[in-house]
Formats: C-alpha cells, structure tokens, sequence
C-alpha cells in the first residue's frame, strides 16, 4: 500500500536555527513526486518545495530544501535560518503513478506541528 | 495572479440542514480537487474534476455530498443533510497539467471550516 508517514510530535527550533522535518514513504512505483506544504494557524496549505522520483539532485527553494534518499525512502524537508513565521503544520505529501490521469491525487501525512521560539 | 477562492470561510449549521461551499480556481488551471481535513490530520481527496468532468469521485460519500463544475471553472461542494462528523475543514485546490516543473503542483484555497450542531 501507498502511505506517508510522519512520526515526529511537536517540533520546537531556536530562531535563525535550522530544523529538519521527517518523512518517510512507501511505495512500489518507481514514478512519483514528492511534495511538502505549510499549512499555518489561518487554514491555507501553502505549497514549499517539490522533489520528482527521478531528479538527481535534491530540490531547493529559498531557505527549504528536500533532502531526498531514495534508497531510504525518506524525503526530509530542512528550513534554514528558522523564522518565527516558520512556525505552523508541515505536511509531507506525495504524487503515486504518472504525471496525470488516475494517479494525480496527493497523499498526505498527519503533518507535523514546528514551534519557533524568539 | 490571484489565489483559489473558497467560501464561506466560516459554516455553522445544525445537523440535518444542507450546506454548500463554492470554489474559484486559479485561472487557467483545469484540473480541480475538493478534500476533507479532519482535526490533526491531513487532507483527503474527495474528488477531482479534469474540465468540467469529475474524474475521481470514488471517496465521495454521495448518500449526502454532491459537486459539481457545470462549466469547467468554479465548482460547488454540498451537503444534504449535515451530520455532526461532517465537521471539518473543506479545502479546494486547483492545478495545471502545463505547469512545469513541478508538475501539476495543486495550490489550495483558504477552506471552509464548518462546524455542524
């Protein structure tokens, strides 16, 4: 079965510290995307970084960055230099199967809860 | 650019009355997706529109929700009737299958957090 698991409680990192945030997955397919969004106190699920089964290098955007293993199967999400508007529900989620059609939906995990004290 | 439009932003309503939420997408994005977010765990797709043709409705419980995207652009989502765990957060997202390279990055509304009594 296909499933994103993340396991971690509530995370808390020092402002201007960097945090990483685990995701592991589980899957037969051998095309997939990878996916990490934010989703703060106002409800809106903010889309961060996107990482494809067959890129070779890991994805990076600003101060995010998917440290991606596939071997592993883990994609963990890293944010540097830790903001207190960083603090917010993180969820790992993921693209089985093709680029469209049957297998477009996305997966989520139960997130995880990143406090960033001052 | 603007966003994806949800509303309400706020439902409350007693268990047994209809209710229905509205979704603009992000213009020129075809594909359009409703999902349930239930307290402390993440979204889960209720169906997938690809135009005006609902292309994945298989966790649709169409006893009681209904959708539709009559022409291909915003989409309603309803309820008849409300029960009391139908309380959640509604969310409404959009894609392209021309956007690269994230492909088909699905970008979400606000949502709708209904609460039902």
């Amino acid at each position: 079965a296909q499933k994103i698991t993340q396991t971690q409680p509530g995370m808390f990192v020092q402002e201007k510290e960097a945090v990483t945030l685990d995701c592991t997955y589980d899957t037969s397919d051998q095309s997939y995307g990878l996916f990490w969004y934010k989703q703060p106190s106002s409800g809106e699920m903010i889309f961060l970084i996107y990482q494809g089964s067959y890129d070779e290098q890991n994805a990076t955007e600003g101060r995010y960055s998917l440290n991606f293993q596939k071997a592993r199967k883990s994609a963990n999400l890293v944010i540097s230099a830790s903001q207190l508007g960083d603090s917010a529900m993180y969820f790992c989620a993921m693209r089985f199967g093709g680029k469209t059609g049957a297998n477009s939906k996305l997966t989520f995990g139960k997130g995880i809860t990143l406090s960033v004290r001052p | 650019e603007a966003g994806v439009v949800q509303s309400p932003r706020y439902k409350i309503i007693e268990k047994k009355q209809p209710v229905a939420f509205w979704c603009n997408p992000i213009s020129g994005h075809n594909t359009l997706y409703w999902y349930l977010q239930n307290l402390g765990q993440g979204p889960e797709l209720l169906i997938r529109y690809e135009n005006e043709e609902a292309v994945d409705d298989s966790q649709l419980p169409k006893d009681r929700f209904s959708a539709e995207r009559l022409k291909g652009v915003d989409s309603t989502l309803k309820i008849q009737p409300a029960e009391l765990g139908d309380s959640a957060v509604y969310l409404c997202a959009s894609s392209s299958s021309r956007d690269y390279p994230a492909i088909e990055t699905q970008y979400f509304g606000p949502g709708t957090r209904l609460l039902v009594l």
